[in-house]
């Protein structure tokens, strides 16, 4: 268990409207991550942080923003949700040493309407 | 080319069975490399490193192969609770600080 939380779990939302994911690490890991999983795909990187306040995009980052202000939260935003933005969202940290693998949350599973 | 390429499967296996899966991927720079396990509707999780040397972990082997840029996974008498997708992933970059790549993952199946 690598201490990391995701909310809210699951979300329903409609098109258009403003929606933020929380992500939550207990064990002060510096690099976070945010993933979307969608069918016929693999894990996609849509932002990491580094530091807080250090963020930078990763594959798939249009449509989405991320703040981290505090060591233990990476949040998530989408501004305008859409349609093509309903997919399930992982979380992650790095470890700091060895083969700096990553451990996942347990995901939120946000669909747009 | 795909980064990282894998058979999607599904392999339906018997119980007691051996089952192999290969992974390749595109970037010869790639620095370390990762098996995971995903249960439906779960998060990913780490099944084990793979490292040049090849490395085993009970019913589990994995190796690398640097030179053709593949990665395998055997798993040994398989059991029921192997039953999941198992994802080839790939730091491309040393420490990889701007994420990994994943496969798409191989659908495994397990029978009784």
């Amino acid at each position: 268990d690598a201490g990391i939380t995701q909310s809210p779990r699951h979300k329903v939302t409609e098109t258009g409207t403003p929606v933020t994911l929380r992500c939550h690490q207990t064990e002060n890991h510096r690099y976070m991550y945010w993933y979307r999983q969608d069918p016929g795909h693999g894990l996609r990187l849509i932002h990491y942080s580094y530091g807080v306040k250090d963020t930078d995009k990763g594959e798939v980052s249009d449509g989405y923003s991320v703040s981290r202000s505090k060591t233990e939260d990476f949040l998530l935003t989408l501004e305008s949700a859409t349609s093509s933005q309903t997919s399930v969202y992982f979380c992650a940290i790095r470890a700091s040493s060895g083969q700096y693998e990553q451990y996942f949350g347990p995901g939120t599973r946000l669909t747009v309407t | 080319r795909k980064e990282v390429e894998q058979d999607p499967g599904p392999f339906n296996v018997p119980e007691g069975a051996t089952v192999a899966f290969n992974c390749t991927y595109s970037n010869s720079a790639s620095q370390s490399f990762f098996w995971y396990r995903q249960d439906c509707r779960k998060e990913p999780k780490l099944l084990m490193s793979v490292y040049s040397s090849g490395n085993e972990d009970g019913r589990f082997t994995a190796q690398l192969n640097r030179a053709s840029q593949y990665i395998s996974l055997l798993i040994r008498d398989s059991k029921l609770s192997d039953s999941a997708t198992y994802l080839c992933v790939v730091n491309m970059r040393r420490g990889g600080a701007d994420g990994l790549t994943f496969g798409k993952g191989t659908h495994l199946i397990i029978q009784p």
